[in-house]
């Protein structure tokens, strides 16, 4: 069983509708999980960060943590065409390691 | 400079050369990794190094050997790769006592063996 878990997609969504990204884990000491967004040819960056069960928001993102089932996903509002990136699932254990998914290719249609 | 600098972006080497992978971080944090990131796989870390000490060696053939001679810089010394060795090699920092602030990344180096 992979560590981290995604659907690779390509997840295809509307202009204005939102989008629905999924993860699960199976490290259950997992402590704090992460989001990253990935335009092609650019390097990884922060977008949302979680450790607690629950919702997090942060403008047009949320992030949600459900530990008993080990699952985080994040929600994107009102799509923009500027949101098609590959998102990246990335979890923190208790070594401080961060261990990556292998990313949900995100696509935005006009 | 601000975040995390990688150079070069591009590199062209042969199976016989030997080149280094530098890395700078500008935010004051005390730990660095350097990460592969090759097609339709997952990023992979490779090393990790903890208030300058290498703690990670995630089973790393030696042509890769890392240096981080300060809390800034890291390095990652190249010899005799093999094309599956292609990749995108990304450097990250993070400060080891702030975790929920998660890893920087640097650009990237986007690395061709030939």
């Amino acid at each position: 069983q992979k560590e981290v878990e995604q659907n690779s997609g390509p997840l295809s969504v509307p202009e204005g509708a939102i989008a629905s990204l999924n993860c699960t884990y199976s490290d259950r000491g997992s402590q704090s999980f992460f989001w990253y967004r990935q335009y092609s040819g650019k390097s990884p960056e922060l977008i949302m960060s979680i450790y607690s069960n629950g919702d997090k928001e942060d403008g047009r993102f949320t992030a949600q943590l459900n530990k008993a089932s080990q699952y985080v996903s994040l929600l994107i509002r009102d799509s923009q065409p500027s949101d098609s990136a590959t998102y990246l699932c990335a979890v923190m254990g208790g070594a401080q390691k961060l261990v990556f998914g292998q990313g949900t290719r995100l696509t935005i249609n006009p | 400079e601000t975040g995390v600098t990688q150079t070069p972006r591009h590199l062209v080497m042969g199976m016989t050369n030997k080149k280094s992978l530098k890395c700078e971080q500008h935010l004051g944090h005390n730990a660095m990794y350097w990460y592969k990131q090759s097609a339709k796989k997952p990023l992979e870390l490779m090393f990790v190094y903890s208030l300058e000490e290498r703690v990670e060696n995630n089973s790393v053939p030696s042509r890769f050997s890392p240096e981080c001679p300060n809390s800034s810089h890291l390095f990652l010394h190249l010899h005799t790769l093999q094309p599956e060795d292609s990749a995108l090699y990304l450097c990250a920092s993070s400060q080891l006592d702030a975790p929920i602030s998660g890893y920087t990344f640097g650009s990237g180096t986007r690395l061709t063996v030939v």
